[in-house]
């Protein structure tokens, strides 16, 4: 049982690129999310789904994208990296009445 | 806007000492309020607390939710050197309507523990 798989680990980007950020769980659970976590700072909501086919902004939505084809798949799309967007990323996803399980994040870096 | 603070945002102390952490917050709907510890990568939960004056406890750590107060606050007692980390307070909005369990982080109090 994998429980909530990120990749990349790490990643560079340039201005401008584009990227997308794996995530997948196996627990068959409705709700996923993806946060970011910038330096002192407490993890801050991007985007979340409460099932295939959903998904709604969080906090910070501006300069990402999300789908969510499957239940078990969450990716986040980055369009053109911005060095504001260099932080911390996880993946995260839970069932309605549980606590969350956290995937082991993507270390993003944009120049 | 759901806010979630947590002090202190840091604290050193040696082996063997017990120290409290605080988590308050203000939010238009509550359900819960979480616990977490996060190393070098992912958080990982801790406690989950739901209910006023019901202390929730796993081995030297332990946590307690005020709702009337909103605040929370999690001890560790005989503090070890693997007990250095950032410890988040989140707390969770119900599920229905436009929220559906979003979780509102605190910044986090970083733990070091010296030998």
């Amino acid at each position: 049982n994998a429980g909530v798989t990120q990749t990349p680990k790490f990643r560079i980007l340039k201005i401008g690129q584009s990227m997308t950020l794996q995530c997948t769980q196996d627990m068959n659970h409705n709700y996923m999310y993806w946060y970011r976590q910038d330096p002192g700072m407490g993890l801050k909501l991007i985007y979340y789904s409460v099932g295939a086919g959903i998904t709604d902004k969080g906090e910070v939505p501006n300069g990402y994208n999300v789908s969510r084809s499957t239940t078990e798949d969450f990716p986040l799309r980055l369009e053109l990296a911005a060095p504001s967007q260099t932080s911390v990323y996880f993946c995260a996803s839970s069932r309605s009445d549980y606590g969350y399980t956290f995937g082991s994040g993507t270390r993003l870096t944009v120049v | 806007e759901d806010k979630v603070v947590q002090s202190p945002l840091s604290l050193v102390v040696h082996e063997g000492d017990t120290v409290t952490l605080n988590c308050s917050y203000e939010v238009t709907n509550f359900r819960s309020l979480l616990w977490y510890k996060q190393e070098k990568k992912a958080p990982t939960f801790l406690f989950m607390l739901t209910s006023s004056g019901i202390e929730k406890k796993s081995g030297r750590l332990s946590s307690i939710l005020d709702k009337k107060e909103l605040f929370s606050i999690l001890n560790i007692t005989a503090t070890q050197t693997g007990d250095s980390a950032i410890y988040l307070c989140a707390v969770e909005r119900p599920a229905g309507g436009t929220s559906y369990g979003k979780l509102t982080f605190g910044q986090g109090t970083i733990l070091t523990v010296h030998p």
